[in-house]
């Protein structure tokens, strides 16, 4: 059982857009910023979206993040292919004194 | 450009000690605000963050795994270190490690290594 919950899979045709939610609570989302981390099947996770809804360089502007209380969301506009992988959300939980994730949802591009 | 490699056994028997090192090439593991973790995947699970080495030389784990992790550095080497005690079957996981800079309110573990499987059989 995660301490972030995201929906395990969501899926999308190309071109269109496809939002990944992330609740948490109070001592993680709703005190500290939102991580979002993409792993393509058979890598190491990638850092996607930092500080709620930073990219580092090189992660195409597709690619958006928010937060709104104790719950964030993944943006991703013009689906493709090469987005198919699981995206992770990530927190600080100030009452645990820990990095807790999502449990990982499962992007399908149809 | 920084990276990581993480090296260590591969298969383990339930109760031994689990030893993993992280070799950072490309970069010093010293630096202010520079942070080293260890972060393991269970096959087909999600994420759990193990326990990170600060730049201050101070350490912090998962408060599920406190009492069996030690996590150290050598600056010397560009090496971390995971020890994780008493293994069970429950440890079989991708082992990475990562960097992250700032701290929770920084910019995320931002270079990860390749990972490596660890499994804990009999």
């Amino acid at each position: 059982q995660s301490v972030l919950t995201q929906p395990p899979s969501t899926s999308g045709t190309p071109g269109q857009r496809v939002t990944i939610s992330c609740s948490g609570s109070s001592s993680n989302i709703g005190s500290n910023y939102v991580y979002w981390y993409q792993q393509l099947p058979g890598t190491a996770p990638k850092l996607l979206i930092y500080r709620n809804d930073q990219r580092p360089s090189g992660v195409p502007d597709r690619f958006s993040g928010s937060k709104s209380g104790t719950s964030a969301s993944l943006a991703i506009s013009g689906l493709r292919s090469e987005d198919e992988a699981d995206y992770y959300c990530a927190a600080w939980d100030d009452s645990v004194s820990a990095w807790v994730f999502g449990g990982g949802t499962k992007l399908t591009v149809l | 450009q920084l990276q990581l490699q993480e090296s260590g056994p591969g298969l383990l028997k339930p109760s031994e000690t689990l030893p993993l090192t992280c070799t950072v090439s490309g970069g010093s593991i010293s630096g202010t605000g520079y942070n080293w973790a260890w972060i393991r995947q269970p096959p087909g699970k999600g994420l759990e963050w193990i326990g990170s080495f600060y730049y201050d030389g101070g350490t912090h784990s998962s408060l599920s795994l406190k009492s069996r992790v030690t996590i150290s550095a050598d600056t010397s080497k560009s090496q971390f270190s995971l020890k994780l005690s008493s293994v069970t079957a429950a440890d079989t996981a991708v082992y990475y490690c990562a960097r992250h800079y700032g701290g929770s309110s920084g910019i995320g573990f931002e270079y990860w290594g390749q990972g490596t499987l660890v499994t804990v059989s009999s």
